[in-house]
């Protein structure tokens, strides 16, 4: 049973447009949500995290956004950039477990 | 080097065979996990070392599967009787305490293992 769905396996964006990758969950306990990217053959890096008593958070051109009442949350990137290209992967921490969605592509086209 | 570093980077083995899979964390860092990523799924937590605490092995898929911490450092994944579903990148990561949403977790690069 997952407890953090990505739904959309993966995403095609143009460059300068707007990028918004979806993360669902079940578990009303989650202290903290984390967005982490990863590179082919690298591990995945840390982006930006959100703690569930706040609704928005924001860095550079990432944002995201938690929507509690729809256990909801999103990542924005504004404007996408070639460099964006990745897997993006929603996480939820459970005390010091990190409980992991599956992960979307995104692809940034020219 | 400053990040965690994980060897070796990619192991195909045998059915059957034992493999060990080794974990140098951050200089400093206290909080060490083992991570499993399947193909076309998401991370699978296995276990958690907290400095001299002992581990939370709640993850670990079967008795096959072991893994240790020395000296609060290096970390040895060990798997044996290696069966085809083991097949998966194996991640490591390390933080300085027991990461939540404001302590960052830092991941090796994996180790890919193949078993044929």
């Amino acid at each position: 049973d997952q407890q953090v769905k990505q739904n959309s396996p993966s995403l095609s964006v143009q460059e300068g447009r707007i990028s918004i990758l979806n993360c669902d969950y079940t578990n009303s306990m989650f202290d903290y949500f984390l967005w982490y990217k990863k590179y082919p053959a690298e591990g995945p890096t840390f982006l930006i995290s959100i703690s569930s008593i706040k609704d928005k958070n924001e860095d550079g051109r990432f944002t995201v956004f938690l929507n509690k009442s729809a256990k909801h949350l999103s990542l924005h990137i504004v404007p996408s950039q070639p460099g964006d290209s990745a897997v993006y992967f929603c996480a939820a921490t459970q005390g010091y477990q990190l409980i992991w969605g599956a992960g979307t592509k995104l692809i940034i086209k020219p | 080097g400053a990040g965690v570093s994980q060897s070796p980077s990619n192991k195909v083995t045998e059915k059957g065979k034992d493999v060990e899979l080794r974990c140098d964390p951050i200089s400093g860092h206290t909080a060490l996990y083992w991570y499993r990523q399947s193909l076309g799924q998401g991370l699978e937590f296995l276990i958690y070392f907290q400095g001299n605490s002992a581990p939370d092995k709640s993850g670990l898929p079967s008795d096959r599967f072991s893994a240790e911490r020395t000296g609060g450092s290096v970390s040895t994944l060990t798997i044996q009787r290696t069966q085809q579903e083991d097949s998966a990148v194996y991640l490591c990561a390390s933080s300085l305490s027991p990461h939540r949403g404001d302590t960052e977790a830092f991941f090796g690069q994996g180790t890919r293992l193949t078993v044929v």
